[in-house]
């Protein structure tokens, strides 16, 4: 039962345009939601988070869009640059759950130069 | 301040044995999380603790075990190793638990089982 989904294993992008990675979640108890990037043979990072009190938050050339009744998040990225190319991870967690974080599939987002 | 360690990077077993991996969290850094991450199926939750004590666990067989040592580095047990055990096992450290929070990943081991 995946409970946060990620249905774009991969999305190709030209350097300079907006990235969108889409998340979907099915759990409405979820409160906290969050974005990682992973480059290959490293740990994932932290990017950015949102309060399911928000419906946006905005880091430099990261914004991510909560949309509650849809149970959709996504994350903007503009512009992209080829260093952006990785793996983005969804996540969400929340009390019920005990705090704990489940993450999505991930998605694979290339920045062509 | 020193990040998330997670020995050994690499590791190769044969069905049947057992490993143990090691995680020392961020200094000051009191809840450690463990995840297994393979092609496709992103990071799955293993478990997580907070002070020596469990907090969480996600849906692994028993071969699966853990623990917290008073100094808040963690380790990871799977006994009698299955091919399908071959992943990326990443531990994460985070400040505080029951809370909301972001966590810090280390760079994982690679376990290979043949």
């Amino acid at each position: 039962d995946q409970q946060v989904k990620q249905n774009s294993p991969s999305l190709s992008v030209q350097e300079g345009r907006i990235s969108i990675l889409n998340c979907d979640y099915t759990n409405s108890m979820f409160d906290y939601f969050l974005w990682y990037k992973k480059y290959p043979a490293e740990g994932p990072t932290f990017l950015i988070s949102i309060s399911s009190i928000k419906d946006k938050n905005e880091d430099g050339r990261f914004t991510v869009f909560l949309n509650k009744s849809a149970k959709h998040l996504s994350l903007h990225i503009v512009p992209s640059q080829p260093g952006d190319s990785a793996v983005y991870f969804c996540a969400a967690s929340g009390a019920t759950g005990g705090f704990k974080t489940i993450f999505g599939a991930g998605t694979r987002l290339f920045v062509k130069a | 301040k020193a990040g998330v360690t997670q020995t050994p990077r690499y590791l190769i077993k044969t069905r049947g044995q057992q490993v143990t991996l090691s995680c020392s969290p961020i200094s000051g850094h009191r809840s450690v999380s463990w995840y297994q991450q393979t092609p496709g199926q992103g990071l799955q939750f293993l478990f997580e603790y907070f002070s020596e004590t469990q907090r969480n666990k996600g849906n692994f067989p028993g071969r699966f075990s853990g623990r917290q040592f008073s100094n808040s580095r963690s380790e990871m047990n799977v006994s009698t190793l299955e091919l399908g055990d071959s992943a990326l096992y990443l531990c994460a450290s985070s400040l505080a638990v029951g809370q909301n929070t972001e966590a810090f990943f280390g760079q994982g081991t690679r376990l290979t089982v043949v």
